[in-house]
């Protein structure tokens, strides 16, 4: 839906450099969630969170990435010292409940290493 | 956790053809099923679901899906494609309304030549 609005569409770093990826929800949606999509793979859950609070963090590699959704703004998938397998596209969806009836998803970021 | 299996990587139809593409799962719970489309350019949407009730579930665009609990498959089907269907297909599963993890396959790029 072109409600959930994701930037930047398309990202490039060189290997090492930090890569930032926002997730702005739809109006009235609290619920972030974000996604992965390796090349010739399918979306692979990566992490949960709520306003201020991350409530499942179980898809997301244990270095290097974090996220975050704060009071204010948006969300935040942050990829520190990157490597050429981050390249992929990064896809945020939300919802207005915790339990999932439809995901609404954002156009996605496609991010490429050098 | 489940798995999810699409059969066909990519398929190639003529307009006016009839289109099945097939989706297997791995859980044998209860689950909540989904189809979600993704057009060239554009982020995903939702075809369908398939939570319980009917297991014929008619979509958006003329697509239907067919739950069949012994298969542990959900496939899709619509009678006649168009040349605007061409884009890519996304099985997900999740199990049951209490989880927002969805798993999904790997996708189906589907081509329709006019």
């Amino acid at each position: 839906n072109a409600g959930v609005m994701q930037n930047p569409r398309h990202l490039v770093r060189r290997r090492g450099q930090e890569a930032r990826l926002r997730c702005s929800p739809m109006k009235g949606h609290s619920h972030v969630y974000w996604y992965r999509q390796l090349p010739e793979e399918g979306l692979k859950f990566m992490v949960y969170l709520q306003k201020e609070n991350i409530i499942d963090e179980s898809g997301m590699p244990k270095e290097r990435f974090s996220a975050e959704f704060p009071k204010e703004g948006p969300s935040i998938l942050r990829i520190q010292q990157v490597v050429r397998g981050d390249s992929a596209a990064y896809f945020c969806a939300t919802t207005g409940q915790g339990a999932v009836g439809e995901l609404f998803f954002g156009e996605g970021s496609r991010l490429t290493v050098l | 956790a489940q798995s999810v299996s699409q059969h066909n990587h990519h398929v190639i139809l003529s307009e006016a053809a009839s289109l099945e593409l097939g989706c297997n799962y791995s859980y044998g719970g209860t689950v909540n099923l989904f189809w979600y489309v993704q057009y060239p350019g554009q982020h995903l949407q939702l075809l369908l679901k398939y939570f319980s009730g009917d297991p014929l579930v008619k979509g958006i665009k003329g697509f239907e899906a067919e739950f069949i609990k012994s298969k542990f498959s959900f496939n899709l089907r619509k009678p006649s494609v168009q040349w605007s269907d061409t884009a890519e297909y996304f099985c997900a599963v999740n199990a049951g309304s209490n989880d927002y993890k969805l798993s999904f396959g790997a996708g189906t790029t589907v081509t329709v030549r006019a």
